[in-house]
């Protein structure tokens, strides 16, 4: 089955620096990638929708100078949390969404990254 | 009121039980997804469907539009099977305006 990948799985960083999260689809080419937040105990919530090319969309109350958005090529994203600080800690997600050449259509999850701000 | 509402929140079970986890939702929507999340958080994807039924094994989903309902469940279940499982719905009319909403999750433990 396809597989998207994100890197790193975990990061601990200090309070005001900046965090990159890669995430990749190692066997399909996706016109469309999402990052989802995910806070303890609760429901995973969609922060920007990217399509390759063009810039993010972004959700109500997501800053999007805080948290930058580059889909450079159909097979990577990229998000950057820019000057963490302990309220950004939390689980980030990135799914892709391949559509197939039938106009059958699923979307794929990362297994996710931890980020610990100090 | 949540758009995606998940029933029961932690659930319980000995092996070998045949699990229900249900899921009601309040919005028009194109598919509904379950999906798997194990502890650490990594998230697989079960089913997709718009409408009828699907089965995978030991998993079956199925979904009634009319009443916007969907049901999982796991038959024999195994402690293996012990995760959380998530019921998101998708709407929109596909590329930046597709998105899903995702309910809490119910905690499945199966005990031994």
């Amino acid at each position: 089955g396809a597989v998207v990948s994100q890197h790193p799985s975990w990061v601990i960083c200090k309070s005001g620096t900046s965090v990159k999260i890669e995430c990749r689809s190692l066997d399909f080419q996706a016109t469309t990638m999402f990052w989802y937040r995910q806070f303890p105990k609760q429901s995973l919530m969609l922060m920007a929708t990217s399509n390759e090319g063009s810039k993010a969309t972004y959700e109500q109350g997501v800053e999007k100078d805080k948290f930058l958005i580059n889909h450079a090529s159909l097979t990577l994203s990229t998000l950057t949390v820019t000057s963490a600080h302990p309220e950004d800690s939390s689980f980030y997600i990135c799914s892709a969404w391949r559509l197939g050449a039938s106009s059958y259509n699923e979307q794929f999850f990362g297994p996710g990254t931890r980020l610990t701000v100090l | 009121k949540n758009e995606v509402e998940q029933s029961p929140q932690n659930l319980t079970a000995q092996e070998g039980e045949f699990i229900t986890i249900n899921c009601s939702y309040s919005v028009g929507i194109s598919a509904l997804h379950w999906l798997q999340q194990h502890p650490g958080g990594g998230i697989v994807s079960l089913f997709m469907l718009s409408s009828g039924k699907k089965k995978h094994g030991r998993l079956i989903a199925t979904i009634n539009i009319q009443e916007k309902h969907s049901s999982l469940h796991i038959t024999a279940s195994h402690p293996r099977d012990s995760a959380v499982y998530i019921c998101a719905v998708r709407s929109g009319s596909g590329g930046s305006n597709y998105k899903l909403t995702f309910g809490k999750g119910t905690l499945l433990t199966v005990n031994p």
